[in-house]
C-alpha cells in the first residue's frame, strides 16, 4: 500500500524567503506525481504535474523535482508572498488510484 | 479552461434523508473520482469510475453509491444520511492530471 509522507506539517516564513516542501512516497512503480495547493474550504488546484519519466517541471516561481528511485519529490516556490499562504498537497498516480499525503500548510508573513 | 463543477457549495441534511451530490465536467475525461476529506485524515477515496456506466469501489465505499449515466456527470448518493457522513465531499476528472471541483462542505443534522 502507497504512502505519500508530506514534512513538515506547517512552515512559517517572512515575504520573499524560499519555501521548499517535501513530500515521500514508499512504492516508486507511480504513473506520476501531483503538486496541489488548497486554501481554506476550498477545493484543490492542480499546480504541477511530473511524469514518472521526468526528473523535474516548472511554472513560473514553482519547481517540483522527482526522484522516483529514491521515493521523493521536492516543491520549490521561489520569492514566496502573502498570497501563497495556503496548504499543498503532493499526490501519487498508481494504477488504482492517486494517493496523497496530509499536507503542508504555509505561511507567509508580510 | 478546464472546469469541474458541483451541484452545491454548502448542504445541511436531516438524518435519514437521501442526498445526491453531482459533479459535472466539460474536459470529455473517462475518469472521475469522489473524495471526502476531514481534519486529521486527509482526502479518501469513496468511488471512482473509469466509462459511463462504470464504477468501481474506493476505499471507504459503506454507506454510498454512485451513478454514471452519461461521460461528463458522475454523481455520489448518501442513501440515508448520517452525522459521520458530515464531511467535505471532493469531486475529480482525470485525463494526464486529476482536476477537482469546489468541493460540497455537507453537514448532517
Amino acid at each position: 500500500k502507497q504512502e505519500v509522507t508530506q514534512i513538515p506539517a506547517a512552515l512559517s516564513v517572512p515575504e520573499g524567503e524560499n519555501l521548499v516542501l517535501n513530500c515521500s512516497f514508499t512504492d516508486s512503480a507511480i504513473y506520476n506525481l501531483q503538486w496541489f495547493r488548497q486554501d481554506p474550504g476550498k477545493g484543490l488546484t492542480s499546480l504541477l504535474l511530473i511524469q514518472s519519466s521526468q526528473r523535474e517541471q516548472t511554472s513560473g516561481r514553482l519547481n517540483a523535482s522527482l526522484d522516483k528511485s529514491s521515493g521523493r519529490s521536492t516543491l520549490y516556490i521561489a520569492a514566496s508572498q502573502p498570497g501563497d499562504s495556503a496548504t499543498y498537497l503532493c499526490a501519487v498516480r498508481d494504477d488504482y488510484k492517486l494517493s496523497f499525503g496530509a499536507g503542508t500548510t504555509v505561511t507567509v508573513r508580510a | 479552461d478546464v472546469k469541474v463543477t458541483q451541484s452545491s457549495r454548502y448542504l445541511v441534511k436531516r438524518t435519514g434523508e437521501k442526498v445526491f451530490l453531482e459533479c459535472v465536467q466539460d474536459m470529455d475525461h473517462e475518469n472521475m473520482f469522489w473524495y471526502r476529506q476531514d481534519p486529521g485524515l486527509g482526502l479518501r477515496l469513496i468511488y471512482f469510475s473509469y466509462d459511463v456506466k462504470m464504477k468501481e469501489k474506493g476505499d471507504i465505499p459503506e454507506g454510498y453509491s454512485v451513478s454514471r449515466e452519461k461521460k461528463e456527470r458522475f454523481s455520489l448518493i448518501l442513501e440515508s444520511a448520517s452525522t459521520n457522513q458530515t464531511s467535505m465531499y471532493l469531486c475529480a476528472s482525470e485525463g494526464d492530471e486529476q482536476f477537482f471541483g469546489p468541493g460540497t462542505r455537507l453537514t448532517v443534522l
